[in-house]
């Protein structure tokens, strides 16, 4: 499987600290992507880094991916309440498995004001 | 822009009920996945459509299970009969970008909550 696994599970902190969260995956990707659910809702893409990219930006948002140890943190800076949610790593390998994306577990954050 | 809307957002049923969902993607988009999301096994791709056509069904847990795509603008998944172990939330998702290997990414509605009890 291809699944990818989050890290933590659940991270509580105090608004305006930074939370890191973690995903490993057992095969090649094309692409790692990123996905937050708040509660009750779909999920939104966050964040797309291609497999020959290291780092990726977007706001608060900083993606990086180290394909030789299968992995790929999410950090958000200056966290805020409103991020509280649960965020999904999803892996994309088109060429064995088409165009599916296959998700983790998740990390449900929660943002303390 | 509508995004991806899904029905019923709700949905209570008795076992042995049929059950149908249904989803409008984003128009122009090309493709179409079901998912299922349980506390138990996460998110869980059951099929997915490429302009109509069902590409990958590996996903559907039995024969209870069917989807169509009749249309670009509509889908169903359909359960029949329902069991209590199908509760769950059933989200629709579309992807727009056309030709492949598609890396793009996935647009999802608000889901169904369905309960069989």
């Amino acid at each position: 499987s291809q699944q990818g696994e989050e890290d933590p599970q659940a991270l509580s902190i105090q608004e305006g600290e930074n939370a890191t969260m973690n995903c490993s995956y057992k095969t090649s990707i094309n692409n790692l992507q990123w996905y937050r659910q708040n509660s009750g809702r779909g999920l939104v893409h966050l964040i797309l880094i291609r497999s020959n990219e290291r780092e990726k930006h977007s706001g608060r948002l900083r993606v990086t991916l180290d394909t030789s140890k299968k992995s790929s943190s999410l950090l958000i800076t200056a966290s805020r309440a409103a991020d509280t949610a649960s965020y999904f790593c999803a892996t994309h390998r088109w060429r064995e498995y088409g165009n599916k994306l296959v998700f983790g577990a998740g990390t449900i954050l929660r943002v303390k004001s | 822009d509508a995004g991806v809307i899904q029905s019923p957002r709700h949905e209570v049923t008795e076992m042995g009920q049929e059950v149908t969902l249904r989803c409008k993607p984003i128009s122009g988009h090309d493709y179409l996945f079901w998912y299922r999301q349980t506390m138990m096994r996460g998110l869980e791709l059951l099929i997915y459509f490429n302009n109509n056509v069902p590409i990958d069904d590996s996903g559907m847990p039995e024969d209870r299970f069917s989807a169509k795509m009749p249309n670009a603008s509509f889908s169903t998944l359909k359960i029949q009969p329902s069991e209590p172990r199908d509760s769950a939330v059933y989200f629709c998702a579309s992807s727009g970008l056309a030709g492949g290997p598609h890396t793009g990414e996935l647009f999802f509605g608000e889901g169904s909550r369905l309960t069989v009890l």
